[in-house]
């Protein structure tokens, strides 16, 4: 039982650039989210999804896109890189909306 | 809007004394969920302990106890016999978000001191 994993751990980006965070639970949890932490600002809500098929935004969505074409896949896309987004990503499951969440690792994202 | 605040950027505590993070949220729901997380330098996220709006009882969970007060809308965090590896981030969350979500406080950065 591996929890929550993301792929990958570490990257660093040009400016412009495009990357996919993939993000796998085996806990056949229906809810899943990215959320995106940078320094003093706590974790902050860039989408989510209630269930496969299923994804929306959360606060701050803006240049980024999710799909969630399996249940227990979630994957976060930035489509042009900007250095805005340099910050480190996590991927959050839970089985039920309003309750605990498991993370993953995180992922360090540098955009240069 | 709801919200969860941490009013301790930074705290310190030698090894083997008692510590207390305080924790504040606001929230219109009527049951709810809070958490306390903890983020060690690895990065990880994990979930030191859980309490249950409708209990009265503050949750524990060996040197980790909550002291919630529902009326005030606290949830503080206490750290009995502080041990090296408690040195992390940690961070106050609420359920109530209107994604589903949690809502997290900006974090209170422990060190424990030999």
């Amino acid at each position: 039982n591996a929890g929550v994993t993301q792929t990958p751990k570490f990257r660093v980006l040009k400016t412009g650039q495009s990357m996919t965070l993939l993000c796998a639970q085996d806990m056949n949890h229906e809810y899943m989210y990215w959320y995106r932490q940078d320094p003093g600002m706590g974790l902050r809500l860039i989408h989510y999804s209630v269930g496969e098929g299923t994804t929306a935004k959360g606060e701050v969505p803006d240049g980024y896109n999710v799909s969630r074409l399996k249940k227990q896949n979630f994957l976060l896309g930035l489509e042009s890189a900007a250095p805005s987004q340099t910050s480190v990503y996590f991927c959050a499951s839970s089985y039920w909306g309003p309750y605990e969440q498991y993370f993953g690792p995180g992922t360090r994202l540098t955009v240069t | 809007a709801q919200t969860v605040t941490q009013s301790q950027p930074e705290m310190s505590v030698q090894e083997a004394e008692t510590v207390t993070l305080s924790c504040t949220y606001d929230t219109s729901e009527s049951n709810y969920y809070l958490f306390w997380y903890k983020q060690p330098p690895s990065r990880q996220m994990i979930l030191v302990i859980r309490q249950e709006a409708y209990k009265q009882q503050n949750a524990t969970e060996n040197r980790f106890s909550v002291n919630f007060q529902k009326a005030a809308k606290s949830f503080s965090l206490k750290i009995s016999d502080s041990q090296l590896g408690d040195t992390a981030m940690y961070f106050c969350a609420s359920t109530g978000g209107s994604q589903g979500n949690l809502i997290f406080g900006k974090g209170t950065k422990l060190s424990v001191k030999p």
